[in-house]
């Protein structure tokens, strides 16, 4: 079965540090995965995604993730933390041909001034 | 205009009533599917449909009910609401024609039940 874990509930950075936050998943098969954010009031928003090909994935604002296989992992980097990244943070991931999308617990991101 | 909308955006209600929960999208994706979210837990499916005719329960889908009246519109209903079905509710949809989409949300309801 396939799942999502993501360390970390809470991450703090200052602003103009680099962010790093964490997804593990397990697959028994090749994983599409996903990173969404999700400002306060508001609905779900695709960063980035990895299905296939380069393992370095660049999406929105800055952000990019590098799929490692090895590692089971995609974990997600800015290298400058703004104030407007603030909000909440969810991996997910799917595989081939299937309607289930699987989401991590989320982690929610705070830049402090 | 969204593309996919969600009314009402926050509802406060009473233990035992009934309520629908609206999803209309005009992305043209015959996927949809319906969320809770609750601090902690991330997103749990309720239900998805891959077209009219298809429902599927998800892996919370006691105590709730759906309706896809047309592929745009998938509504949701608690039948006797109770308040630990509190939480902030999200419709997505996914183009299910090519394989490993993301999802795209609405910008959900809250949900209080007393």
């Amino acid at each position: 079965a396939q799942s999502v874990t993501q360390l970390g509930s809470h991450v703090s950075v200052s602003e103009g540090a680099l962010v790093l936050l964490r997804c593990n998943y397990s697959s028994s098969v090749p994983p599409y995965l996903f990173w969404y954010v999700q400002y306060p009031n508001q609905g779900l928003q695709l960063l980035l995604k990895y299905t296939t090909g380069a393992t370095l994935v660049k999406g929105i604002n800055g952000f990019e993730a590098e799929f490692k296989k090895s590692e089971t992992s995609f974990h997600l980097t800015k290298p400058s933390a703004h104030m407007s990244d603030a909000a909440e943070y969810f991996c997910a991931v799917t595989q081939g041909g299937t309607y289930k999308y699987i989401f991590g617990t989320g982690t929610r991101l705070k830049v402090l001034a | 205009d969204a593309d996919v909308t969600q009314t009402p955006r926050n509802r406060i209600t009473k233990t035992g009533k009934r309520i629908m929960l609206e999803c209309s999208q005009t992305k043209g994706h015959d996927r949809m599917y319906w969320y809770r979210q609750d601090p902690g837990l991330g997103l749990r499916l309720i239900y998805y449909s891959f077209d009219v005719k298809d429902i599927n329960k998800g892996e919370i889908s006691d105590g709730y009910s759906v309706s896809r009246q047309a592929q745009a519109k998938f509504s949701l209903s608690l039948e006797s609401a109770i308040p630990n079905q509190t939480a902030l509710y999200f419709c997505a949809t996914s183009d299910g024609g090519r394989l490993n989409q993301p999802q795209h949300f609405g910008d959900g309801t809250r949900l209080s039940i007393l």
